[in-house]
């Protein structure tokens, strides 16, 4: 059973437009929740992560809600463009296990021009 | 450059061959991970060491062992391939336990026939 499950799997966007990916958890403890990009034939790379005390966070056109409630997070990419295209991968870690990360399935995004 | 190598690039195995994957890294950091990212499933951990000399076993450790002689490297083998066991493996980094963020290398390719 994954603890972080991630939708949609696939999603293509026209340059332009705004990108949506969504992730929900089941484990309450989870302190930390980054954002990770992987281009084709490259490692993942942090893009940008929130804590759950905070409800939104912005770098760029990238941004990040949370909703603790919920127990949902959502990544939002603002004027998508080319090089936006690459699969992203939500995560969640706990402190007191050691910041192990879970991560979701993955997105792959793919913009259009 | 600073960084994760991980060695080789692919690999395509006999099932029930031994394999060794290889992962040094060069910004003496403690702690470092194993994963494996199969489509649709994310990435998740193998195994784990939080420092030199200690390992701990991740999400999916059946078939996989480490070890952790020095800081700088993190061997994974394969003790008799599966085919199951192919997927791309990354080795990931960070500068403690403690620290939230991962440092992914490029990965390795396995085809396990």
């Amino acid at each position: 059973q994954q603890q972080v499950k991630q939708s949609p799997q696939s999603l293509i966007v026209q340059k332009g437009g705004i990108s949506i990916i969504n992730c929900a958890y089941e484990n309450t403890a989870f302190d930390y929740f980054p954002w990770y990009q992987q281009f084709p034939g490259k490692g993942p790379a942090l893009l940008i992560a929130i804590r759950p005390d905070v409800s939104e966070k912005k770098e760029g056109r990238f941004t990040i809600s949370f909703n603790k409630s919920a127990k949902q997070f959502s990544l939002h990419i603002m004027d998508s463009q080319p090089g936006d295209s690459a699969t992203y991968f939500c995560a969640a870690s706990e402190e007191a296990a050691g910041n192990k990360l879970t991560f979701g399935g993955g997105t792959r995004v793919l913009v259009k021009p | 450059i600073a960084g994760i190598t991980q060695a080789p690039t692919s690999q395509i195995l006999a099932a029930g061959r031994r394999m060794t994957l290889r992962c040094t890294q060069d910004m003496r950091h403690n702690a470092m991970y194993w994963y494996r990212q199969d489509l649709g499933l994310g990435l998740r951990l193998i195994h784990y060491s939080n420092t030199a000399g200690t390992t701990g076993k991740g999400e999916v450790p059946d078939g996989y062992s480490v070890s952790r002689a020095n800081t700088d490297d993190f061997p994974l083998t394969l003790a008799s391939a599966v085919p199951s066991q192919t997927s791309v493996y990354f080795c990931a980094s960070s500068p403690d336990r403690a620290s939230y963020e991962q440092y992914f290398g490029p990965g390795t390719r396995l085809t396990v026939t």
